[in-house]
């Protein structure tokens, strides 16, 4: 039972454009999400999280939007630069959970120089 | 301050072993968590402790165990390993037990079963 998924495996595309991960989830008790960034033989590290009050939240370069509605989440990276290269997840929490995350099954972010 | 630490980085063992990990959590940070990554998999939760108790267990069997010391640092244990064990093994802390707390990952034990 697959509670957050990331569809697309893989995404490439050109720096300096933007790149969109994607994310969705089925677990409506899931109220807090985070985007973590992970290069291989490291492990993973925070990149930017949301709370289910908000909509949006931007950090730099980085914006994740949520939609509750939908049960979507999406980051956006603008311009996108080759170090942003790496493996993508997203991840939710709720109120019940702990400290645990249900993580996706991470995007392969390619940006081409 | 100094990040989450695992150790050893690199295991190998063979079938029906038993293997034991590390995981020295950031200096002030209470909980312990760990994960088990496997290609194509994400990051599947083993299990998470705070104030050496266990709050909370994942889907695994029984041979994955764990436990917290008093300085918080942390041990899971596998014992009679099988080939599907062979994963990246992630630990992660965070400063408190709840929701809504960051966690931050240490490298990584990754251990191949032979």
């Amino acid at each position: 039972d697959q509670q957050v998924k990331q569809n697309s495996p893989s995404l490439s595309v050109q720096e300096g454009r933007i790149s969109i991960l994607n994310c969705d989830y089925t677990n409506s008790m899931f109220d807090y999400f985070l985007w973590y960034k992970k290069y291989p033989a490291e492990g993973p590290t925070f990149l930017i999280s949301i709370s289910s009050i908000k909509d949006k939240n931007e950090d730099g370069r980085f914006t994740v939007f949520l939609n509750k509605s939908a049960k979507h989440l999406s980051l956006h990276i603008v311009p996108s630069q080759p170090g942003d290269s790496a493996v993508y997840f997203c991840a939710a929490s709720g109120e019940t959970s702990g400290s645990r995350l249900t993580f996706g099954e991470g995007t392969q972010l390619t940006v081409n120089p | 301050k100094a990040g989450v630490t695992q150790t050893p980085r690199y295991l190998i063992k063979t079938r029906g072993q038993q293997v034991t990990l590390s995981c020295s959590p950031i200096s002030g940070h209470r909980s312990v968590s760990w994960y088990q990554q496997t290609p194509g998999q994400g990051l599947q939760f083993l299990f998470e402790y705070f104030s050496e108790t266990q709050r909370n267990k994942g889907n695994f069997p029984g041979r994955f165990s764990g436990r917290q010391f008093s300085n918080s640092r942390s041990e899971m244990n596998v014992s009679t390993l099988e080939l599907g064990d062979s994963a990246l093994y992630l630990c992660a802390s965070s400063s408190s037990f709840g929701a809504n707390e960051k966690l931050f990952f240490g490298s990584g034990t990754q251990l191949s079963v032979l």
